[in-house]
């Protein structure tokens, strides 16, 4: 089983819309991390945010936001006012705590190709 | 600059011919790791290091070889390349404690015909 889902493969979305990406990750431990990483079409991976799965609040940065809900195991990513910059492919990861041979890995979900047009 | 290098960045070689990508970072941290990106399938772990001369499987690793004699190098090795390596390369590295941020390089695209 997948332990990272982004069960949208693309979104298409017109200038200035609001978008939501949709992360729901799978740990049975108590401690893990969850990241963000943005691949725009020049193709790295830019580092977006870091949660830590103690820290619930909601975090807004500009157009960005992200909403963590342990609830539902979900670390949704809002981008408001969207822009055609915004277009790349955006990737959701789980890091777990701190067991032996687990220690840094880091688990991708398959990514939402965002396209904004203008 | 922090960074994470690779080289090189681009590279088409043929079935059975051995090739190795570089990976070096300049930040001291002692996880480094290789990914492998194919389209609807996100990044795959190849191998990982904790530390020097420590290296363990990922989840994809048939196929590839790594060594981490030092600490800031960690070259991918492929001994017989075939077409279903074909894929996008990326090295990673970050300091070794739980939940730290990986930094990634650039990127490989390598293409074996």
């Amino acid at each position: 089983a997948q332990k990272v889902t982004q069960a949208q493969t693309e979104i298409s979305v017109v200038e200035k819309e609001d978008v939501t990406l949709d992360c729901v990750y799978e740990t049975r431990d108590t401690t893990y991390y969850l990241f963000w990483y943005k691949q725009p079409p020049s193709g790295e991976l830019v580092f977006l945010i870091r949660r830590n799965s103690f820290d619930e609040q909601n975090e807004i940065s500009g157009r960005y936001s992200w909403n963590f809900q342990k609830s539902t195991s979900s670390f949704n990513f809002t981008i408001t006012a969207s822009q055609v910059v915004d277009s790349a492919v955006y990737f959701c990861a789980l890091s777990e705590g701190n067991r032996g041979s687990t220690l840094g890995r880091l688990y991708f979900g398959r990514g939402t190709q965002l396209t904004v047009w203008p | 600059e922090a960074q994470v290098t690779q080289n090189p960045r681009y590279l088409i070689t043929v079935t059975g011919k051995k090739l190795t990508v570089t990976c070096s970072q300049n930040m001291n941290h002692e996880y480094m790791s290789w990914y492998r990106q194919d389209p609807g399938l996100g990044l795959r772990q190849i191998y990982y290091s904790m530390n020097v001369e420590v290296t363990d499987k990922g989840d994809v690793p048939e196929g590839y070889k790594v060594s981490r004699k030092e600490k800031r190098n960690f070259p991918l090795i492929l001994e017989s390349p075939s077409p279903n390596q074909t894929s996008l390369y990326f090295c990673a590295s970050s300091f070794r404690t739980s939940g730290e941020t990986q930094y990634f390089g650039p990127g490989t695209r390598l293409l074996v015909l």
